[in-house]
Formats: C-alpha cells, sequence, structure tokens
C-alpha cells in the first residue's frame, strides 16, 4: 500500500542552521515520484523539489536538497542555511505511475526558525 | 508565466447549497488534480483528469463531481453541502500523468456553514 511517513511533527530551528526533515515511503511500484511542499499559514501548496525513482543523481533546488535513499525508501529533505521565512509546514508526497495519479501526502512537519 | 489559478479564493455557502470551484492549469499542462485538505491534514486526493477524462478518483462521495474543459480548465462540484466540506480545495497541474512534476494553486478555502 501506498504510504509517506514523516515522523517530526515539530522542530525548532536557529535561523542559519541547515534543518533536515524526515521522509520515508513505502511502494511496490518500480516507478514513482516523490515531492516536497512548503504550506504557509496562506494555505498555498508551494513546489520545492522532486525526485523520480529512477534519477540517479539526488535533486537540488538552491537552498532545497533531497537526501535520496531508494534502498531505505528514504527521501528527506535538507534546507541548507535556513531563513526566518522557512517557517512553515512541510509535507513530503509520492505519486506511482502505476496509479491512478494521485499523490499521497505525509502528515507533515511544522518547522519553525528562530531568530 | 502564470502558475496554477484557482477562482474563488474564499467561500461561505449554507448546508445543502451547491458549490463550484475553478481551476486553470500552467499553460501547456493537460492534467488536473483536486484534492480537499482539512485543517491539520494532508491533502487528500478527490479527482484527477487528463485530456478531459477522468482517470482517477478518491473516496469521497458522489455529492462531489468534476469536469476538464478542451482549455484543460477544470471545474469541482460538490452537491448538497455538509458542514464537514469545509476545507481548502487545491487543485494541482502537471503536464501529463503518472510521475513528474506537479504544481498546485493557492487554493479555495470554503467554509460551509
Amino acid at each position: 500500500a501506498q504510504k509517506i511517513t514523516q515522523t517530526q511533527p515539530g522542530m525548532f530551528v536557529q535561523e542559519k542552521e541547515a534543518v533536515t526533515l524526515d521522509c520515508t515511503y513505502d511502494t511496490s511500484d518500480p516507478s514513482y515520484g516523490l515531492f516536497w511542499y512548503k504550506q504557509p499559514s496562506s494555505g498555498e501548496m508551494i513546489f520545492l523539489i522532486y525526485q523520480g525513482s529512477y534519477d540517479q543523481q539526488n535533486a537540488t533546488e538552491g537552498r532545497y536538497s533531497l537526501n535520496f535513499q531508494k534502498a531505505r525508501k528514504s527521501a528527506n529533505l535538507v534546507i541548507s542555511a535556513s531563513q526566518l521565512g522557512d517557517s512553515a509546514m512541510y509535507f513530503c508526497a509520492m505519486r506511482e505511475r502505476n496509479r491512478d495519479d494521485k499523490i499521497i501526502f505525509g502528515k507533515g512537519t511544522r518547522l519553525h526558525i528562530l531568530p | 508565466d502564470a502558475g496554477v489559478t484557482q477562482s474563488p479564493t474564499h467561500l461561505i455557502k449554507t448546508r445543502g447549497q451547491h458549490v463550484t470551484l475553478r481551476c486553470s492549469p500552467i499553460s501547456g499542462h493537460k492534467s488536473v488534480s483536486w484534492y480537499q485538505q482539512v485543517l491539520g491534514q494532508g491533502p487528500q486526493f478527490i479527482f484527477q483528469y487528463y485530456e478531459k477524462e477522468e482517470r482517477g478518483r478518491g473516496n469521497f462521495p458522489d455529492r462531489f463531481s468534476a469536469r476538464q474543459f478542451p482549455n484543460y480548465s477544470s471545474e469541482l462540484n460538490v452537491n448538497a453541502l455538509l458542514l464537514g466540506d469545509s476545507a481548502l480545495y487545491l487543485c494541482a497541474s502537471s503536464l501529463g500523468t503518472g510521475t513528474g512534476e506537479a504544481f498546485f494553486g493557492q487554493g479555495t478555502r470554503l467554509t460551509v456553514v
């Protein structure tokens, strides 16, 4: 069964420090995609980064990188040099190629950046 | 380039009424999906449309329906509104089906009173 697990309901991090948000997933489909989204209090779901299951290298987008460990079914998000504006809810999500195109979300991690 | 646009941004309806939410995908994207996010939870999949055909449906009652137009925009309709339908409704746009990036709109916040 499709499943996304985020074990950190909340995190507090000092500004300018790096932060790692944990995500593990479960799938039997060999072809899938993994996402991270940021949701500030305004509600908009902001796309951060995407990793395909066949991508050989870890995805990076500016200060965001995805630490993809396929054998461990792990897809942690790393934010370097955190900023106050990074305070938000972060969702890990997955979509399988052979499913009905739905994206399954984890429960989210609320990140608080401290000045 | 414009991102995914949804309208309206906020809506207040009375129980039993009907509501229509609209979504315009990113130019060139042919797939539109709808999600419901209640407070404190992650989004839940409602529908996916690709090339004007329904390709997937989540575990929602028949009061929920949707369609996609020739220009790939989409409408989500909810009949006989219940208090429990109060949520943020999100639309996602992607090039095709299966894997690949997916981008969300700002959402429509529906309140049923």
